[in-house]
């Protein structure tokens, strides 16, 4: 069985800059959720899709969207990047809404 | 609003001791509750769960102990080894939304 994987797993942007992170989830699981991770800081909700569709939202701005497609993969989008954006970005996944959630190894963004 | 915190940001133990992380939370509708390893340079490893309708759930030299009354969750590492050397984060669901405290950093000392 193949855990959640994401990628890239570094990638270096400038401020203003647009940015597209990827997330495969775990198979049989139907819900994602994107997690943000300042330095020395525990994960923060950013949202979460349930069979394509959004089904919860964090405390981030609109900037921040994503999509999930018809095989639960899923795409996190930040448009004009802010240096506090810098974080490493962990999607988790689980088979059904409630249960535990399993985290892929994150993508380390850097805002310069 | 939801808060969930560690009553420590670092812990240091001698291999073979036991360890305890504390962890409180503050939204008494929360009902599911996960502790997380997280090694450096890596995601948040799932280590145990436990349901608000139980007080403890044990598993491979893990027990989770649930305290309601005062809001309070801790994970207990028996035998700890320095594989066990990590972060460590409580998190809770409320909704469909997990919350995650700060961390405390588990040191094993060979």
């Amino acid at each position: 069985e193949t855990g959640v994987t994401q990628s890239p797993t570094h990638l270096i942007k400038t401020r203003g800059q647009q940015v597209t992170l990827r997330c495969s989830s775990q198979s049989g699981h139907n819900t994602v959720s994107w997690y943000q991770q300042a330095l020395g800081q525990g994960p923060q909700f950013i949202f979460q899709y349930y069979r394509e569709e959004e089904n919860g939202r964090g405390n981030f701005p609109p900037r921040f969207s994503g999509l999930q497609f018809p095989n639960y993969s899923s795409e996190l989008n930040v448009n004009a990047l802010e240096l506090d954006d810098s974080a490493l970005y962990l999607c988790a996944s689980n088979p059904q809404i409630h249960n535990e959630q399993f985290f892929g190894p994150g993508t380390r963004l850097t805002v310069l | 609003g939801e808060s969930v915190g560690l009553h420590l940001p670092t812990l240091s133990v001698q291999e073979g001791d036991n360890s305890i992380i504390n962890c409180a939370y503050s939204n008494s509708a929360s009902d599911y509750f996960i502790w997380y390893k997280q090694e450096s340079g890596k995601g948040p490893q799932f280590i145990i769960d436990i349901r608000s309708n139980m007080d403890k759930r044990q598993g491979q030299r893990v027990t989770v102990l649930l305290n309601k009354t005062v809001k309070h969750l801790s994970l207990q590492i028996a035998a700890t080894q320095p594989g066990d050397s990590a972060v460590y984060f409580c998190a809770d669901l409320t909704g469909n939304q997990f919350y995650f405290g700060t961390g405390t950093s588990l040191t094993v000392i060979p």
